[in-house]
């Protein structure tokens, strides 16, 4: 049984076009996240969401927009892609958000070309 | 804000010892140790809270000096599953919401 799933597991797609990547976690946390990690294996949170509701909103572009469904789902939608959004993103979970062990998704390659 | 992790990379011989230090410039409640192999996730090590106390798992342990805003790791008998970037994080106290900020991360090999 997978934890933390994450679709897809490669995306290339080219400049300007609009894309999702979606999380699952089946562990029965209340808190997910979103972070990306670039080249130089920097990572960096950009959003967390508690029981649906937005608690991090990183200094992110506009052209990310992250949605929680309810608290087993968190999906990014990235509009407009940019070649410098090319990087690994990972979705992650946690029990209540308040600093416990995060458990991640196998990440998410995106390739903007 | 990020907490600045040394040495950068590190090559050893299987059964090799090594230690990683994770340095804060803001106070520490907590740190958390991770490890990445290459081509896949982040996956916990330990917890180590503020007082001090040394955690062990398997033969790597960590200790957390809260007073000089550093945690060390320490990697006894190196074996080659230990190969992968070693991130240690630090957990940033918002009100309802906590932030974990990862360091710059270091790169261990283990070589036969």
């Amino acid at each position: 049984d997978t934890a933390v799933s994450q679709t897809p597991k490669y995306l290339v797609t080219q400049m300007g076009n609009d894309k999702s990547i979606k999380c699952e976690q089946n562990l029965g946390h209340d808190t997910m996240y979103w972070y990306k990690q670039d080249s130089k294996k920097f990572l960096k949170i950009m959003f967390s969401y508690n029981n649906k509701e937005l608690i991090i909103n990183e200094t992110v572009p506009n052209r990310f927009s992250p949605k929680s469904p309810d608290k087993a789902h968190l999906n990014l939608h990235i509009n407009s892609l940019e070649l410098g959004d090319s990087a690994v993103y990972f979705c992650a979970s946690s029990h209540t958000g308040r600093g416990e062990t995060q458990y991640f998704g196998p990440g998410t390659r995106l390739l903007v070309l | 804000q990020q907490p600045v992790q040394s040495p950068q990379a590190v090559i050893l011989r299987e059964g090799e010892d090594a230690v990683i230090n994770c340095s804060s410039s803001k106070a520490l409640y907590s740190v958390h140790w991770y490890r990445q192999k290459h081509g896949e996730a982040p996956v916990f090590l330990m917890i180590l809270l503020k007082g001090g106390e040394q955690k062990g798992h398997d033969k790597i342990s960590a200790s957390f000096n809260e007073k000089k805003q550093q945690s060390s790791l320490y990697l006894t008998a190196s074996q080659l599953s230990y190969s992968g970037t070693y991130f240690c994080g630090t957990v940033v106290y918002g009100g309802a919401t906590n932030k974990l900020i990862f360091g710059t991360g270091t790169l261990l090999a283990v070589q036969p």
